[in-house]
């Protein structure tokens, strides 16, 4: 079960838009249309913010969406806001060990 | 609404053990699988277990395989973590969530989350 592979930080100016890279493989990301983004505030709960690849949940933003591409997912935010700035996770199902993984997570600093 | 409240965190010594209950409510508790996911100190979301809507199916993170078992009372809406064989590497805060559809035999969304309870192993 290895985690998988986010940058460690990105930041950008408010109303800019910026992207953030999630990278597994072909026994997770790469095969299964369940890659979930979570928005994490320090001591707060982390909250769902895109699921099966591209849906975003009632009461999400629209400023949030999500891609795919083979191993490789994206989350990008457009418009960025104070409040934006938090750490985010990718996750996937992974048949490898019929089980969940996360990525390590990466820090959005807005500017 | 949907609403999780876990319990049973503390210090523990190395070694021991210890029970960690989610509460739930707002929702037919028996139709959704439950996961545990924890955060250590300064680090990232780990995830450590998932049981089915029904219990039927358990699955466990390497790091925590042969000494957590995941269970639920579904007369009760509470899904449990008994930790055995507890280590200085399980210090964190514990979340539990739902999994995101009834029913659901494919997983990976986590809709909804506990504001978290923390487990500290220290002698």
């Amino acid at each position: 079960q290895s985690a998988l592979t986010q940058p460690a930080s990105v930041s950008g100016s408010p109303g800019q838009s910026i992207a953030m890279s999630c990278t597994g493989t072909s026994s997770d990301v790469g095969s299964y249309k369940l890659v979930s983004w979570y928005q994490h505030h320090p001591g707060k709960a982390p909250k769902l913010m895109i699921h099966e690849d591209t849906k975003r949940p009632s009461g999400v933003s629209d400023r949030f969406s999500g891609s795919k591409s083979g191993n490789t997912a994206s989350l990008t935010i457009s418009g960025l806001q104070a409040d934006d700035e938090a750490d985010y996770y990718c996750c996937s199902y992974g048949s490898s060990s019929t089980s969940v993984v996360f990525g390590g997570g990466t820090k959005l600093t807005v500017l | 609404q949907v609403q999780l409240v876990e319990s049973g965190g503390g210090v523990v010594q190395p070694g021991r053990s210890l029970r960690l209950s989610c509460a739930a409510s707002g929702f037919t508790f028996n139709s959704y699988g439950m996961h545990w996911v924890r955060q250590a100190p300064g680090k990232g979301l780990e995830w450590v277990a998932i049981i089915w809507y029904d219990g039927s199916k358990k699955y466990y993170a390497d790091s925590v395989k042969g000494r957590f078992t995941i269970s639920r009372d579904n007369s009760r809406n509470t899904v449990y973590l008994q930790m055995n064989s507890l280590r200085a590497e399980d210090t964190a805060v514990f979340y539990c969530a739902r999994e995101g559809y009834p029913h659901s035999t494919d997983y990976g969304t986590l809709d909804s989350w506990g504001q978290g309870t923390l487990v500290t192993v220290s002698s």
